[in-house]
């Protein structure tokens, strides 16, 4: 999907453990999203970036924080987790299209127990 | 906040047309969108409209936009297995940098 990697694919925590997710492009885009899909609950949006050195929050952004310290990578960082953050995590990035497509990496299936 | 809104479960007989529904809440859409999600992958761009737009079509997929209604549709013709999958509407609204997406409808088909 237009060059956009997540790692890991897949993690299992422990209550309280921390991680961070990363997702890189490969392109030189500047918006980067960070969802979460949860079933019967779609898609909803954790944190954004607008650019190299700014975050903004999304509809769901308690219990993670972000940074983008390069334009090319996006971390989600859990400080704590909690069972409640198990979830399948997607990031995405804006193209420069007319159409504002937004490109999808292949996710990171994360369990806390 | 905005909402957006899809029926959960769609069945179809292979060959058979689906419509897919969508009803969204705020009238200042710019583009909207239909996104699939095959098992265990990300979401993939289907199709979109722009706001100014009542249908589009390509190939076997028809959007239909009704703004006075705030419904969108994708209707797929000649559906086939290949086509089981998620499908999720979203919409952009003007003067935002985010989407806003619906909870997605499955969308199930037998041979």
């Amino acid at each position: 999907n237009a060059g956009v990697t997540q790692t890991p694919k897949f993690r299992v925590l422990k209550t309280g453990q921390s991680m961070t997710l990363l997702c890189a492009q490969d392109m030189n885009h500047e918006y980067m999203y960070w969802y979460r899909q949860d079933p019967g609950m779609g898609l909803r949006l954790i944190h954004y970036s607008v650019g190299e050195g700014t975050t903004a929050k999304g509809e769901v952004p308690d219990g993670y924080n972000v940074s983008r310290l390069k334009k090319q990578n996006f971390l989600l960082g859990l400080e704590s987790a909690a069972p409640s953050q198990t979830s399948v995590y997607f990031c995405a990035v804006l193209a420069d299209s007319s159409y504002n497509e937004q490109f999808f990496g292949p996710g990171t299936r994360l369990t806390v127990l | 906040g905005e909402d957006v809104e899809q029926s959960l479960f769609l069945s179809v007989r292979e060959g058979d047309s689906s419509v897919i529904n969508c009803t969204y809440t705020d009238s200042s859409s710019t583009y909207l969108y239909w996104y699939k999600q095959e098992p265990g992958a990300g979401l993939q761009l289907l199709t979109y409209i722009f706001s100014n737009m009542d249908m589009k079509q390509d190939q076997r997929l028809t959007v239909l936009l009704n703004k006075k209604d705030k419904h969108l549709s994708l209707r797929i013709a000649d559906t086939q297995t290949g086509d089981s999958a998620i499908y999720f509407c979203a919409v952009k609204y003007a003067g935002y940098s985010t989407l806003t997406f619906g909870k997605g409808t499955m969308l199930l088909v037998s041979p």
